[in-house]
């Protein structure tokens, strides 16, 4: 059974750094072409690719956002992190990890999500 | 970055009737070299993650009613539920996976009539 799992601090403060975990169970994150990436949803809002970590190491960010991500594995936890900096407001927004399909692993196509987190940015 | 466009923004339609949902691309998805569209749609009920119910743009996923059904290539797309129940009601989102940064669209609300 696949399941991924996010966590991390509900509130933060404008110009702090939010660090967030995606635990994954059901699938190791070592298996070849298997990535996870993180998405976020402004409450009410679509939703916002940010992130992406591939089996073999290989990240990829929004451009619009890329100064500001880091995205990163440990492989022998089950996690993939994710970290942003100097929030603002704006960033105000649950954040999800998911899966990429186990059968379209070339591309960012995603068959399993979190519950996701919300994270409110306020001082 | 590729700009998915849905229309309409919410749609209510009675039980047991057809609903209809387009997406635009502001660019081609279809991979010629395999002729393969790269566009999925998804469902978000409230309090929940997206749900993956089409992609290829007509295939849909496994353990998705029939009653969905997705057309369309190149760079308009359409999502089809036959008969609507109530079950149904959300937001419906489309994705292009063709180029990162990968894209939605700013989702469809489906009530009931």
């Amino acid at each position: 059974q696949v399941t991924l799992k996010e966590s991390g601090p509900v509130l933060v403060k404008p110009t702090e750094t939010l660090t967030l975990t995606c635990t994954v169970s059901g699938f190791s994150l070592s298996n070849a072409r298997m990535g996870v990436s993180w998405i976020r949803q402004p409450p009410g809002k679509a939703l916002e690719w940010l992130a992406h970590i591939s089996s073999n190491d290989e990240k990829s960010y929004n451009t619009s956002l890329k100064s500001r991500l880091t995205i990163s594995k440990d492989t022998s936890k089950s996690q993939v992190v994710l970290s942003m900096t100097n929030m603002d407001p704006v960033d105000t927004a649950t954040y999800y990890c998911a899966r990429i399909h186990s059968t379209v692993t070339t591309h960012l196509l995603f068959d399993y999500w979190g519950q996701g987190t919300l994270v409110t940015v306020s001082s | 970055d590729i700009v998915m466009t849905q229309s309409p923004d919410s749609l209510a339609v009675s039980l047991g009737e057809r609903a209809t949902i387009n997406c635009k691309s502001s660019q081609s998805v279809l991979y010629s070299s395999n002729n393969k569209n790269y566009l999925a749609w998804y469902q978000q009920k409230p309090g929940q993650p997206p749900k993956l119910l089409i992609y290829w743009a007509s295939t849909r996923e496994s353990g998705v009613p029939d009653r969905f059904s997705g057309s369309g290539s190149g760079t308009d797309f359409t999502l089809t539920i036959s008969s609507l129940q109530a079950e149904d009601v959300a937001v419906y989102y489309c994705q292009q996976y063709y180029t990162t940064p990968v894209t939605f669209g700013q989702g469809t609300r489906l009530e009931i009539k």
